[in-house]
Formats: C-alpha cells, structure tokens, sequence
C-alpha cells in the first residue's frame, strides 16, 4: 500500500490568504485526487490531478480558487485561494494503489484548515 | 450523486458481528462494491471491494446479493476500534479506468460498538 504525507496536519489562517497544502506519496502513481470534507459532511471530490496535465475539476470548483500542481509521479499540491470561513475544512489527498486488481484509493490523513 | 443507500447509524455489541447493509439496485455490470471507513479525525481507510462473488479479507467480509443490487459488510468480531463512519460506494474497478476511478462518497453509516 502507498505511503501519503501531507504538510501541514492542520493550520489557521486569516481570511483572505492562500495556503498550500502539499502531498508526498512514497511511491509513483499516476492519478491523484484532492478532497474536501466539510464539518460534519462527507467527502467531496475537489478535483483529479495527473502528471503533465491540467488537474480535472468537479463541478463547483474552479482553477482560480484551487489550483494544483503535479510536477511529478509522487508529489502534488493544493493550494486554497483567497480563504473565507466557508473553507474551513480537512482536505484529503488520495492515489490510486496500482497493485491491486481493482485499484483501491488510499488516503492521506488530512490537512485540518480553519479560516477566521 | 452517490449511487448508494445506507442507514445512518446502527450499534452493535463488542465482539458480536456488525452486518452493515448497503442498497446499490442501478448498479451497472463493470461497477465494483467497494467498503471504506472513516474513523474520527483520520483519512478514510479502505475495506474490500467485489465484484459479483463473496469476499473475504483480514478485515471483513463482503456478502453482494445474487443480482447485485444490494450488499452486506461483516464485521465478525467488532471491536470498540471499529467505530467509523462506514461508506458503501460503487465504482468502475481497474487501474486502466483513469477519471471513472475516482470515488463518490455518500453520507456512510456510523456504527458505535458498545461495550
């Protein structure tokens, strides 16, 4: 099973700011996905990020507010524009295990971030 | 939108089984069953997945209903660790599927196991 770090564990900000969350996996994957999960909600798919291409956003999300970044196989980040309140959330970075016959999701542990 | 049902809570007793059932009647013939939990303030950590036939793993077992429309995770033995948000999910297997292999989490059920 794939090994995924994300920086930082938890962090508050101030409305208005930008924060990038970064994701390490400890091996090569081809897709990697972004979560948000909102108090108390489910997860919600933010958008699927592959090597060398522009990440693929779900409806709802936008470029300008999430950007992403893919340099490689084993890392990418997140970053959250412009912050307000709304987005205090844990965001969940996830990769697909590519030795596995029906290609089961892991996840990293989350990145708490709470918005004044 | 989550192509599955679930109820949103159930217990069950430390060392009894934990049934926890899940409804998927538009499930397609290439779609997988796959079980997820969630336990407080941690990432969601994968059960086991099926196709058609009943598995089994370390973990669980997963029984899937001869037409495919609904299926069963057991817990044999739950334990106090075993309280989560659980969440039942069908997608398209395979490392091949690229964007279709992502997943779509429903609202899950939560189990409490009671001492």
């Amino acid at each position: 099973s794939a090994v995924i770090s994300q920086k930082p564990s938890r962090d508050i900000c101030q409305r208005g700011t930008s924060l990038t969350i970064q994701c390490q996996v400890d091996s090569q994957v081809t897709m990697m996905f972004w979560y948000r999960q909102q108090p108390g909600q489910s997860l919600t798919l933010i958008a699927t990020a592959n090597q060398g291409s522009e990440a693929t956003y779900e409806s709802g999300f936008v470029i300008d507010k999430f950007p992403i970044s893919r340099p490689n196989l084993t890392f990418s980040t997140l970053t959250v524009s412009n912050m307000s309140p709304e987005d205090s959330s844990i965001y969940l970075c996830s990769v697909e295990d590519l030795t596995g016959i029906g290609g089961e999701l892991f996840f990293g542990e989350g990145s708490r971030l709470t918005v004044l | 939108d989550a192509k599955t049902t679930q109820p949103t809570s159930m217990d069950c007793a430390e060392g009894r089984a934990a049934n926890l059932p899940c409804n998927h009647s538009t499930i397609s013939g290439n779609e997988y069953v796959y079980w997820y939990r969630q336990i407080h303030s941690q990432g969601p950590q994968y059960i086991i997945h099926g196709l058609k036939n009943n598995e089994t793993n370390e973990m669980a077992s997963l029984i899937i209903t001869e037409d495919r429309k609904s299926s069963t995770l057991i817990l044999p033995h739950a334990t106090l660790r075993d309280t989560a948000v659980y969440y039942c999910i069908v997608r398209v297997g395979g490392v091949l599927t690229g964007a279709n292999s992502k997943l779509t989490f429903g609202k899950g059920i939560t189990l409490s196991v009671r001492p």
